[in-house]
């Protein structure tokens, strides 16, 4: 079975720009979490869809928003870039996105710098 | 707002040493994960752990999740250079809002010199 992928894997954009991230889960996965990870904070939730619909979301300013298809691949936009934009941008996928026994597999990530 | 507190930050040692990483809030969590990530990767899932005081073992590591619920121990024995990595301990909330949500401690970094 194939792994979660994220396209791009790396990105460089200047401040200002807005940016594109996607994500294609594990076949079958319905739920989707991002999540940012930067060398201060740690790995942050951002937010988390379920056929196609935004269930929960972190703290994050409304600039990060994202959306679920209906084969359930997701996509992150983040507008108006800020330096400290510059992370390492992480999406999961798991079959139901709750329980015990449902399990989160991380893609590889997305490398964003932001100059 | 729940986290985890993850220690110590840093951890460099000899091939052959034992380690423990801790991991500790005061907020009640539903399943406690640690995952192990390398450079340019994504985490990956070692263990979940689900019920007060389980205990789980996986070859040279053993995971133990506490009582209560609130805190989580990952103990390698014998280190190996392979062993080298960034450990992270995630918690899954034990409420309705927790979809999709896991909170992360910050992180071990771990490095084993041969």
């Amino acid at each position: 079975k194939a792994g979660v992928t994220q396209t791009p894997r790396y990105l460089i954009k200047t401040r200002g720009q807005q940016v594109t991230l996607s994500c294609s889960p594990i076949s079958g996965h319905r739920s989707v979490s991002w999540y940012q990870q930067t060398p201060g904070q740690g790995l942050q939730f951002l937010f988390e869809y379920f056929s196609e619909t935004q269930r929960n979301k972190g703290n994050f300013p409304g600039r990060f928003s994202g959306r679920q298809f209906s084969n359930s691949r997701s996509e992150m936009n983040v507008s108006t870039l800020e330096l400290g934009d510059s992370a390492l941008y992480l999406c999961a996928s798991s079959l139901w996105g709750h329980g015990s026994t449902d399990t989160q597999y991380f893609g590889p990530g997305t490398r964003l710098t932001v100059l | 707002t729940q986290l985890l507190e993850q220690s110590p930050q840093f951890l460099s040692i000899q091939e052959g040493e034992n380690l423990t990483v801790y991991c500790n809030s005061s907020s009640v969590f539903s399943s406690l994960q640690w995952y192990r990530q390398e450079p340019g990767e994504g985490p990956v899932l070692l263990v979940t752990v689900v019920t007060g005081g389980e205990v789980k073992k996986l070859k040279r590591l053993t995971f133990q999740f506490g009582d209560a619920r609130k805190d989580s121990s990952l103990h390698i024995t014998a280190a190996q250079p392979g062993d080298t990595g960034l450990y992270l301990c995630a918690g899954e909330g034990d409420g309705g809002t927790s979809y999709g949500k896991l909170t992360f401690g910050q992180g071990t970094i771990l490095t084993v010199h041969p």
